[in-house]
């Protein structure tokens, strides 16, 4: 069975400081991980995803994250937050040769304070 | 541009009335998803289609059915709307031959119940 936490339902950050949203995960084999991003009253849109290879990603809008298997952590990154990053964060695992069905995390929101 | 549509966009209906919420994509994509966002919850799975004439539930299919006749819509009918089916509803697809292709939402339909 595959899950996914997200430890802090909410991270407050003063603008152009770096940020960090944690998420942690659990899989029989090997992980496909995905980070969305929500913005009010809007869909979840797709930041970035570690599927294979280097461990440091880079996705939209000057966000990475670390893939981390011995610790089973994906944690997304960004070196300088910005006022406009304030959105509802999902993490997302599906797991190598499991269904097209993802476990989303509970969502973590990011307040970045000017 | 290849999109993911859904309407109406907001929707107050009775108890016990049936409502259809419409979901289109025009990414070709083989897999469908519809879930309900709660505060609390997070992102439940209500059903899902991995093709035309696929249809399968999710976590909270009760109450809840779909259909698919072709690749571009999966419709949600509320077969007899309840107060618990008050919610937000996304959308989403993603490309049938792999776990490791991203989703892509729908911009929300945001359904009361009276």
């Amino acid at each position: 069975a595959q899950s996914v936490a997200q430890p802090e339902d909410q991270v407050n950050v003063a603008e152009g400081n770096p940020l960090t949203v944690k998420c942690t995960y659990s899989v029989s084999g090997n992980p496909y991980l995905f980070w969305y991003v929500q913005y009010p009253n809007r869909g979840l849109q797709f930041l970035l995803k570690y599927i294979t290879g280097d461990n440091l990603v880079k996705g939209s809008y000057g966000f990475e994250a670390e893939f981390n298997k011995s610790q089973t952590s994906f944690h997304l990154k960004k070196p300088s937050a910005l006022v406009s990053d304030s959105a509802l964060y999902f993490c997302a695992v599906r797991e190598d040769g499991g269904s097209y069905i993802p476990t989303f995390g509970r969502g973590t929101s990011l307040i970045v304070h000017p | 541009d290849a999109e993911i549509t859904q309407s109406p966009r907001h929707k107050i209906t009775e108890t016990g009335r049936q409502v259809t919420l419409a979901c289109h994509q025009t990414w070709n994509h083989n897999n469908m998803f519809w879930y309900r966002q709660d505060l609390g919850h997070g992102l439940r799975l209500i059903h899902y289609s991995y093709g035309v004439h696929d249809t399968n539930k999710g976590e909270v299919s009760d109450g809840y059915s779909v259909s698919r006749s072709n690749t571009e819509d999966l419709p949600l009918t509320l077969e007899s709307a309840a107060s618990s089916q008050t919610s937000v509803y996304f959308c989403a697809s993603s490309e049938g031959t792999s776990a490791t292709y991203e989703q892509y939402f729908g911009p929300g339909t945001r359904l009361t119940v009276t």
